[in-house]
């Protein structure tokens, strides 16, 4: 099943613990990309990734870091992860086709640091 | 800069009633706009594109370049329609997609 799975899918931390969220497609999928999901302000782009070793920030970077050293793979890397980190964590891929860039999610992680 | 604004957090509509969804976008090039939608519980899914001018559930979206909106719109609502819609756009030379802060639909029976 073409899929995109995240772990852990709920994960309650203290403040400067690191911590990865891992995400990987079996859909051979080029892009993906890191979003966050608050209550009012929407989903927004942490990072991105275009293909294997090349990412680029989106709108809110600061206190992330991503890797993508195989396409299947993209985790997310809090490494001193601080209380306004809280949020609901989704990654997605996609490949861009002739119908623009459908993007596939996965069941978000909801994380929560104290 | 690219921004994507959804005028409404909520709205509020009868079964049968027509709905639509506004969705507004600022970008200086050719844009690619989706709507999502979210169900209770359920991951995001795609609902719409505007390049391939499909109608999915009874709802359509129309590009207006002009105005530079994408309104989602369904004739008549249904129950089910219930769950939150965010309009997206792709910037397909930066690679950088940026969504709305979403709209929660809540169909009245």
């Amino acid at each position: 099943e073409a899929q995109v799975t995240q772990n852990p899918r709920y994960l309650i931390t203290v403040t400067g613990k690191k911590l990865t969220v891992t995400c990987s497609q079996n859909m051979n999928h080029e892009y993906m990309s890191w979003y966050r999901q608050d209550p009012g302000l929407g989903l927004r782009q942490i990072y991105y990734s275009m293909n294997v070793e090349v990412t680029d920030k989106g709108d809110v970077p600061e206190g992330y870091k991503v890797s993508r050293k195989e396409k299947r793979n993209f985790p997310l890397i809090l490494e001193s992860p601080s209380p306004n980190q809280t949020s609901l964590y989704f990654c997605a891929s996609s490949q861009y086709g002739t119908g623009g860039l459908e993007q596939y999610f996965g069941p978000g992680t909801r994380l929560t640091v104290t | 800069a690219q921004r994507v604004t959804q005028p409404e957090k909520l709205l509020s509509v009868f079964k049968g009633a027509p709905v639509e969804l506004k969705c507004n976008y600022s970008y200086s090039g050719s844009p690619e706009l989706f709507w999502y939608v979210q169900y209770s519980r359920q991951r995001l899914q795609l609902l719409l594109r505007h390049i391939s001018r499909e109608s999915i559930k009874g709802f359509t979206a129309d590009l207006n370049k002009g105005e530079t909106s994408f309104h989602l719109k369904k004739p008549f609502a249904q129950e089910e329609d219930s769950a939150m819609y965010y309009c997206a756009l792709y910037n397909r030379y930066a690679g950088k997609s940026t969504f709305g802060d979403g709209t929660t639909l809540t169909v009245k029976p």
